[in-house]
């Protein structure tokens, strides 16, 4: 099954500072790769998302950059703000077993900190 | 608002009870998932729900078990039988079962604790 890796663990920057979150999945047949912000007592939401079919997109502050070849796939904050402090999720979209069902497994998260 | 609702926030069991997780949602999705987050390991699926009445297990169903009578509604039971029960609990449904649409919405949690 699929396999993804996430790192770092935590990442501390200052405010201002840009902020990267690298992830490295096993699964050559994953296609949809989804970023969750997960902020405290709350349940993650998505905040952006790339498919196989491109390399890169972005959406103001976030962009996320996708190396098919070498399956890893990163997060990029610029202009970090106080508020982006949470945890932050990556996963890859993958066939179950040959079902129907695309499974998506998620890696170990970052605790992202903007010091102010 | 349409979301996820789950209930109740936290909750204290004895060693050796079931205690059962309640997911409600009305933005008529038609796909349900639990999964367990533990510090360091991400978000594991438990079981999931494509459609009413049909559920699969995820990669960690041992010691759990779930319903989907309604469209809106998938319960989760954790019986005796899960050996580290303590953990955080986090609903989530997609619009289509393949959940190739993309977005999980996900719901606010419930915090079991075992005692």
């Amino acid at each position: 099954g699929e396999n993804v890796e996430q790192h770092p663990s935590t990442l501390s920057v200052q405010e201002g500072d840009s902020a990267v979150i690298k992830c490295t999945y096993s699964d050559s047949a994953s296609n949809y790769f989804p970023w969750y912000k997960q902020e405290l007592g709350k349940g993650p939401q998505l905040i952006i998302d790339i498919r196989s079919n491109v390399g890169e997109k972005k959406d103001q502050r976030i962009a996320v950059t996708l190396n098919k070849t070498a399956k890893h796939f990163s997060l990029h904050i610029t202009e970090t703000q106080p508020e982006d402090s949470a945890v932050y999720f990556c996963a890859a979209l993958s066939n179950a077993g040959g079902t129907s069902y695309g499974k998506l497994t998620f890696g170990q998260g970052t605790i992202l900190t903007v010091h102010p | 608002d349409g979301g996820i609702t789950q209930s109740p926030k936290y909750l204290f069991r004895k060693e050796g009870q079931n205690v059962t997780l309640s997911c409600e949602q009305n933005l008529n999705h038609d796909a349900m998932y639990w999964y367990r987050q533990d510090p360091g390991q991400g978000l594991r699926l438990i079981y999931y729900s494509q459609i009413v009445n049909d559920f699969q297990k995820g990669d960690i169903a041992e010691g759990y078990s779930v319903s989907r009578e309604k469209k809106e509604s998938f319960p989760l039971t954790v019986t005796s039988a899960q050996k580290n029960p303590t953990a955080f609990y986090l609903c989530a449904s997609s619009i289509e079962g393949s959940a190739n649409t993309g977005e999980l919405f996900f719901g606010e949690g419930s915090r079991l604790t075992v005692l």
